[in-house]
Parts: structure tokens; C-alpha cells; sequence
């Protein structure tokens, strides 16, 4: 089946520096990717849609200056947490359609902890 | 925009018991309807799937239905077992545009 991985799986930092979460298309060529916060208790909220080669779509409420999106390839998504705070403290899930199917495949996720 | 209700948000039943949770859309126009299945920390996985073209899809001891007109679909576990314990959302799309998730239910079996 499809796989998708993230890295990295957990990270931990200072209030006010950026992180970058990367998400793989293993082995399949993924033409949308979607990233994903989901707090503790919580569903899955959808923060952007990124097709490759063009700009994400933000979900209403979702700050793009904040949360850096870039499809560059069709096996890569990054996710860049610009100037984090502590209420960006989450779990980041990302998720990959092929295209021709409208079946997406998640990634493990990247616990995002900001002291 | 498209909005899907999930209930219940909690279910215990006990272990060989069967487990029915149901959710409901608003837009008619979505066309395909996954279950996944999360545990905690872990990624949310994909258990079993619909179309609107079809209005029940069985997979072993899972099965999904699917009511167009009623705009509601639910998702029946059959001789739960422990390792059925999870959370289990819902969701809804329209032609692969973005997936809209219930607000997930957590599924206890007990033994």
C-alpha cells in the first residue's frame, strides 16, 4: 500500500524559532498533499492544501506567513512553523492523494512541543 | 462549506458485542466517505471506505452504509475484540477536494 513518512517525529523547541516538518511521498508520485493539526482529545483540522509546483490553499484562519508551505517535488511537502509559540505547540499530521483516487494516506504525524 | 456530525463521541461495549457509530453530512454534492481509526499518538488509519455510488461495503467484521438521501452514514463493528479500542472519525469529500472529519468517537471494548 502507499506509504507516506514525516520527520520528524517529535520535536521540542524555543518559543520564537521556526521548525520544518517534512512530508515523503514513498512510493507513489503524491499531486496534492494535504497538512493537518489535531490538538490533544481532538478531530483532524485541515490548515492547507498543497499541489505541486503551485502555492497551498490555507483554510479560513490558517496565517500563511505563519505556517510556510512548499510542494517543490511530487514525493515532498515541507511544513515551516515560522516564529513558534507555545499555542502552536501540536500534532502535525500530513496526508497524500495520488490524484486519480480520492483515497488519502497519512503520515505518522510530528509532535510539535514549543517551550 | 461541508460540515459532518459524528456521534457517539464515546461507546463502550463489551468484547464480542457490535458497535454502530453514525455520522451525517451537509453537502449532497460529497461523494466519498472514509472511516480511519487512531490510536493515541499514532497516525489515523484508514479502515474502510465508500462511494456514492454504493450503499454498503463490508470488509470482514467491518461495514459501512451509506444513506444519500438522508445525507448519513455509519460505520457497524461486529464481534469486537479489544484491540478495537481507538478513536474513530469519520469524513466526507468532493472528488478528492479535501477531506472533512467528524469529531471522532471513542470506541472502548471491554473484556
Amino acid at each position: 500500500g502507499a506509504v507516506v513518512s514525516q520527520h520528524p517525529s517529535r520535536v521540542i523547541c524555543k518559543s520564537g524559532t521556526s521548525v520544518k516538518i517534512e512530508c515523503r511521498s514513498l512510493d507513489f508520485q503524491a499531486t496534492t498533499m494535504f497538512w493537518y493539526r489535531q490538538f490533544p482529545k481532538q478531530s483532524l483540522m485541515l490548515m492547507a492544501t498543497s499541489n505541486e509546483g503551485s502555492k497551498a490553499t490555507y483554510e479560513q484562519g490558517v496565517e500563511k506567513d505563519k505556517f510556510l508551505i512548499n510542494h517543490a517535488s511530487l514525493t515532498l511537502s515541507t511544513l515551516t512553523v515560522t516564529s513558534a509559540h507555545p499555542e502552536d505547540s501540536s500534532f502535525y499530521i500530513c496526508s497524500a492523494g495520488a490524484g486519480s483516487t480520492d483515497t488519502q494516506y497519512f503520515g505518522p504525524g510530528t509532535r510539535l512541543t514549543v517551550l | 462549506g461541508e460540515n459532518v456530525e459524528q456521534h457517539p463521541s464515546t461507546l463502550s461495549v463489551q468484547e464480542g458485542d457490535s458497535a454502530v457509530i453514525k455520522c451525517t453530512y451537509s453537502d449532497s454534492a460529497s461523494n466519498y466517505f472514509p472511516w480511519y481509526k487512531q490510536e493515541l499518538g499514532k497516525r489515523p488509519q484508514l479502515i474502510i471506505d465508500i462511494r456514492s455510488n454504493v450503499g454498503e461495503k463490508k470488509d470482514q467484521r467491518i461495514a459501512v452504509t451509506l444513506n444519500k438521501t438522508a445525507k448519513h452514514f455509519s460505520l457497524h463493528i461486529t464481534e469486537t475484540q479489544p484491540e478495537d479500542s481507538a478513536v474513530y472519525f469519520c469524513a466526507a469529500d468532493k472528488y478528492g477536494n479535501k477531506l472533512v472529519f467528524g469529531a471522532g468517537t471513542i470506541l472502548r471494548v471491554k473484556s
